[in-house]
């Protein structure tokens, strides 16, 4: 079956502006999880949606925002880009709520410049 | 303080030599996962530890779950340049939902 798919693959984006990236889950699977890594920081999580609902939040600033919708997608928003937002942006989806393995997709490079 | 400790950080071999890496970790897990990423793309998972001192076999790969539960190691055997790649532990709060990631082992085998 398919995997998991981000959308786009590369972006580039100017600093103060916003940017919006799209998650589609392996058929089935209801919770996408989403990711950000960088070489200084390595992989950090962002947050987690189940069922459309947010269940999980890392610790980045309010300017990272996301939602769910009914047929599992997923969009991440990040609004007033910064330079060290630059990264790879990583989604992952797994079954649910007794899952132990996520699954990712290839992400999103983003780079504000 | 890293939740998840990985060593080395890098590590570079020639093909068909063995090797270690390590996850460590003075926290208990009730499972644990490994996965390779390449650059530019999503980490894969390789295997699932769950039980304290199971072991894995995948090919030429062989995972260990410590007994305690805290840690980790995967070995390699007759290194290849397909095992090139940068090597990531990660574990969960329960659920697969919200994984917390090792500092991760850089892993580059030449001819």
């Amino acid at each position: 079956k398919a995997g998991v798919t981000q959308t786009p693959r590369y972006l580039i984006k100017t600093r103060g502006q916003q940017v919006t990236l799209s998650c589609s889950p392996i058929s089935g699977h209801r919770s996408v999880s989403w990711y950000q890594q960088t070489p200084g920081q390595g992989l950090q999580f962002l947050f987690e949606y189940f069922s459309e609902t947010q269940r999980n939040k890392g610790n980045f600033p309010g300017r990272f925002s996301g939602r769910q919708f009914s047929n599992s997608r997923s969009e991440m928003n990040v609004s007033t880009l910064e330079l060290g937002d630059s990264a790879l942006y990583l989604c992952a989806s797994s079954l649910g709520l007794v899952s132990i393995e996520a699954f990712f997709g290839q992400g999103t490079r983003l780079t504000v410049v | 303080t890293q939740l998840l400790e990985q060593s080395p950080q890098f590590l570079s071999i020639q093909e068909g030599e063995n090797l270690t890496v390590y996850c460590n970790s003075s926290s208990v897990f009730s499972s644990l996962q490994w996965y390779r990423q390449e650059p530019g793309e999503g980490p894969v998972l390789l295997v699932t530890v769950v039980t304290g001192g199971e072991v894995k076999k995948l090919k030429r790969l062989t995972f260990q779950f410590g007994d305690a539960r805290k840690d980790s190691s995967l070995h390699i055997t007759a290194a290849q340049t397909g095992d090139t790649g940068l090597y990531l532990c990660a574990v969960g709060t329960g659920t697969a939902s919200k994984l917390t990631f090792g500092t991760g082992t850089r892993l580059q085998v030449m001819l």
